[in-house]
């Protein structure tokens, strides 16, 4: 089935204790993407990546890094999380990145930082 | 600016038709879409439109594009529980293809 994961789907952390979520997907895409989802704010975008070894900021890249060692997956790290990047984290991948393409989805990542 | 605005709330009656509306800023837009977010779900397209069009309509499901007025609306016809979620607006443009931009959502909840 094709399909973007991710993991953990809930996590609790504490402020300043380094994390990683992971996303893949087996569909073969070039483009994947990291967004966060704040309430009143919908979705924006934290990093996207074009191929491998592509990364590029999106609106809100501050505070998060992510990398892109091969192409079914985009992690996504937090050196030293702080309360206010809790939030609700998506991943998704398209074929590409052209007008055209739709964009998959995967099912959340609910982050605390306490 | 680059905002995609949206009401946040919307509650019709089961067997009405919902209409969830949207504007967007940019006029190079190109693609706009409708995602929709069930609970504790990621994000599904349920359709979009090319924005030389002015409609779409996909079984229960018709969008309108106002270009001038860069208005959007989703209209879900029979509404059922199942259709209980956020719809969220989302528009891409020929500057930068490489990112959408997302609406707040709208919750759509239906009343017995």
């Amino acid at each position: 089935e094709a399909q973007v994961t991710q993991n953990p789907r809930y996590l609790i952390t504490v402020t300043g204790k380094k994390l990683t979520v992971t996303c893949s997907q087996n569909m073969n895409h070039e483009y994947m993407s990291w967004y966060r989802q704040d309430p009143g704010l919908g979705l924006r975008q934290i990093y996207y990546s074009m191929n491998v070894e592509v990364t590029d900021k999106g609106d809100v890249p501050e505070g998060y890094k992510v990398s892109r060692k091969e192409k079914r997956n985009f992690p996504l790290i937090l050196e030293s999380p702080s309360p206010n990047q809790t939030s609700l984290y998506f991943c998704a991948s398209s074929l590409g990145q052209g007008l055209s393409y739709e964009q998959y989805f995967g099912p959340g990542t609910r982050l605390t930082v306490t | 600016g680059e905002d995609v605005e949206q009401s946040l709330f919307l509650s019709v009656r089961e067997g009405d038709s919902s209409v969830i509306n949207c504007t967007y800023t940019d006029s190079s837009s190109t693609y706009l879409y409708w995602y929709k977010q069930e609970p504790g779900a990621g994000l599904q397209l349920l359709t979009y439109i090319f924005s030389n069009m002015d409609m779409k309509q996909d079984q229960r499901l018709t969008v309108l594009l106002n270009k001038k007025d860069k208005h959007l609306s989703l209209r879900i016809a029979d509404t059922q529980t199942g259709d209980s979620a956020i719809y969220f607006c989302a528009e891409r443009r020929y500057s930068s293809a490489s990112k959408i931009i997302f609406g707040s959502g709208t919750r759509l909840s239906i009343r017995p």
